[in-house]
């Protein structure tokens, strides 16, 4: 099972590009890496998946390098609202997962 | 359509007490997976159900057991509650055959056990 290590707060202002990073050195060849957002008492929410290069969609993007080891999360122009945590999890999406969550990275985007 | 459902929101139990917590999956969705989430840490994964079947377990005594049913609905079950089995328990579904990893959450049960 390969564990994430994500920092465990940032800091950033309305209207920045935020870049969160996660670590996973042991990441399986099937693995992907999934990215989600929670709020304050509520269930986590599906950001973004990627398995190589980069991912974009209409939320963010997702840049991977060729060794896969780590994995970048890039919140363009954030807002107030995307103040929350921030969960990167690996794992192969065509089997059975033990998801493993971490602890996460805290975004505080202030005004 | 409605998306992950849970029941119910809050419950108070004592220790030693049983509780069941239900989940109902979004539509189309045939697997489920059942999560505990402490005050200030990440979700913890407990199990997988996927065609009735306990696929996939995390590091959680067997005092923490599941089942699901025809309908992809899932009941997780916790017998013998200690105090440190108050948290968020959550419940997400997913499409097992789909290849992309992406579960939908409900909303959550919030016991506390005192």
């Amino acid at each position: 099972l390969a564990k994430t290590t994500q920092p465990i707060s940032m800091d950033s202002y309305e209207g920045q590009e935020v870049n969160i990073t996660c670590s996973h050195n042991n990441i399986a060849t099937n693995d992907y890496i999934t990215w989600y957002q929670q709020f304050p008492s509520q269930g986590p929410r599906f950001i973004i998946q990627g398995y190589k290069t980069k991912v974009t969609n209409e939320v963010a993007s997702l840049f991977i390098p060729a060794d896969r080891k780590s994995s970048t999360l890039s919140l363009p122009r954030v807002s107030l609202s995307d103040t929350a945590v921030y969960y990167c999890l690996v794992g192969d999406p065509y089997n059975f997962n033990k998801f493993y969550f971490g602890s996460g990275t805290k975004l505080n985007v202030k005004p | 359509d409605a998306g992950v459902t849970q029941s119910p929101t809050h419950l108070i139990k004592t220790r030693g007490q049983q509780v069941t917590l239900r989940c109902s999956p979004k539509s189309g969705h045939d697997t489920v997976s059942w999560y505990q989430q402490a005050l200030g840490q990440g979700p913890q994964f407990i199990f997988q159900y996927y065609e009735e079947e306990e696929r996939q377990r995390g590091n959680f005594p067997d005092r923490f057991s599941g089942h699901q049913f025809p309908n992809y609905s899932s009941e997780l079950n916790v017998n013998a509650l200690l105090l440190g089995d108050s948290a968020l328990y959550l419940c997400a579904s997913s499409l097992v055959a789909g290849g992309l990893d992406e579960q939908f959450f409900g909303p959550g049960t919030r016991l506390t056990v005192l």
